[in-house]
């Protein structure tokens, strides 16, 4: 497998506009998480899935965010209008299932997608 | 709500000192931990995980961490550190009744001078 696969891996864009950042999961697993990552506030969690239902969206910032998973095999982070402080490295990762007591295995995660809002 | 705390933002070693980061959630009931380590310019790469069994988990690297349940800690060593071990460092939980949420500390930066 190719692992997790993110697109585009650097997007530069000006205030006001849309952006749509992808992701492609790893085949076969349930979970798929978003993260931003920026200096002041390290890595924090946007949103997951579960089976394509997002399970928890309390980390989405304003209702700028949105996030939809269509399928297993695709989810999209969308920033609408797109502001400077949405400058960071938003990356994407994903999880098999999780078992009762939760011992599956670890998330694997994207190369990321650099957003510069100027 | 469950958190993660690493105490150190930046820790500068020489090579071939030894390396414990701090790590503690708060969170009372089962967990998984893990710690990840961001090479400069790549992804989170999993370093090691603890679900259950032996407190004392060994990782790649050269790396372990030891989960003690009565201080709420993950704490990651390793006894002789590389130039090539500088990078970013998170510890994660995964919090048993939360549906697979995982959750990451804000990550300690390690620098290793050669």
């Amino acid at each position: 497998d190719a692992g997790v696969i993110q697109s585009p891996r650097h997007e530069v864009t000006e205030m006001g506009q849309e952006v749509t950042l992808r992701c492609k999961p790893i085949s076969g697993h349930d979970y798929l998480f978003w993260y931003r990552q920026t200096m002041m506030r390290g890595l924090e969690l946007l949103i997951y899935f579960n089976n394509n239902v997002p399970i928890d969206d309390s980390g989405m910032p304003e209702d700028r965010f949105s996030a939809k998973m269509p399928n297993a095999s695709f989810s999209t982070l969308k920033i609408q209008p797109s502001e400077p402080r949405d400058s960071a490295v938003y990356f994407c990762a994903s999880r098999p299932h999780q078992g009762y007591t939760g011992t599956d295995t670890e998330a694997f995660f994207g190369q990321g997608t650099r957003l510069t809002v100027v | 709500a469950q958190s993660v705390s690493q105490h150190n933002h930046h820790v500068i070693l020489s090579e071939a000192a030894s390396l414990e980061l701090g790590c503690n959630y708060s969170y009372g009931g089962t967990v998984n931990l893990f710690w990840y380590v961001q090479y400069p310019g790549q992804h989170l790469q999993l370093l090691l995980k603890y679900f259950s069994g032996d407190p004392l988990v060994k990782g790649i690297k050269g790396f372990e961490a030891e989960f003690i349940k009565s201080k709420f800690s993950f704490n990651l060593r390793k006894p002789s550190v590389q130039w090539s071990d500088t990078a970013e460092y998170f510890c994660a939980v995964n919090v048993g009744n939360q549906g697979g949420k995982l959750i990451f500390g804000q990550g300690t930066e390690l620098s290793v001078k050669p």
